[in-house]
């Protein structure tokens, strides 16, 4: 069964502070997703990953992912407290070469804190 | 361009009604997914559809069904509600149902709470 663990679940953070969120997969998967959560909001897309060693950045925020490792990154650089959202990434089943069918991590709560 | 259209975006209902809930898909997607998020479950899939067809599935009695029209807008409904229904039901929309490219795009949700 694929599971998709994040850690850490709540993260609170300073601004200007470098931290990493981790998202670990168990079986093999080829599509690894990553996206924000506002309150009350929908979800916004911000990196997909599709091979190993795959690198993506978009202003302070940088995704990576090592198939190998079954582990993909969400590193945040000097973060602001526009970053304040909770972040989930999800990986996709490809059941029968679909997509669409994504199992995600339970989510990681960042505050940022002046 | 629009975005993944879902209505209503809010709705009450009472246990044993019966709730159907619309997505329409941004324009030229073809594949639609629909997903449940509550607090204690988290995000969890319920169906894929793609051209009419239900690919894949999730974990979910059969209360909960779905359907995909012919111009890809997609229907869901839920049958003799519970209270643990209650949930934001996301739907998101995809442009290629193949491995290549990836990206999924989510609509705003309709919130439905069960009394």
């Amino acid at each position: 069964e694929l599971k998709v663990e994040q850690n850490p679940l709540f993260l609170s953070m300073q601004e200007g502070k470098n931290y990493t969120i981790y998202c670990n997969y168990s079986t093999t998967s080829d599509r690894l997703y990553w996206y924000r959560q506002d309150p009350g909001k929908s979800l916004e897309s911000l990196f997909v990953l599709l091979s190993n060693g795959a690198v993506k950045q978009e202003g302070r925020l940088m995704a990576s992912l090592d198939t190998k490792a079954r582990l993909s990154t969400l590193h945040i650089t000097a973060a602001v407290h526009d970053l304040s959202a909770t972040y989930f990434c999800a990986v996709d089943r490809g059941y029968g070469g679909s997509q669409g069918n994504l199992i995600f991590g339970k989510g990681t709560k960042l505050s940022v804190k002046p | 361009k629009a975005g993944v259209t879902q209505t209503p975006r809010y709705l009450i209902k009472t246990r044993g009604q019966q709730v159907t809930l619309s997505c329409s898909p941004i324009s030229g997607h073809r594949s639609v997914s629909w997903y449940q998020q509550t607090p204690g479950q988290g995000l969890q899939f319920l169906f894929e559809y793609f051209s009419e067809t239900q690919r894949n599935k999730g974990n979910f009695p059969g209360r909960f069904s779905g359907r995909q029209f012919s111009n890809s807008r997609s229907e869901m409904n839920v049958s003799t509600l519970e209270l643990g229904d209650s949930a934001l039901y996301l739907c998101a929309s995809s442009l290629i149902w193949d491995r290549v490219s990836g990206e999924l795009f989510f609509g705003e949700g309709s919130r439905l709470t069960v009394l």
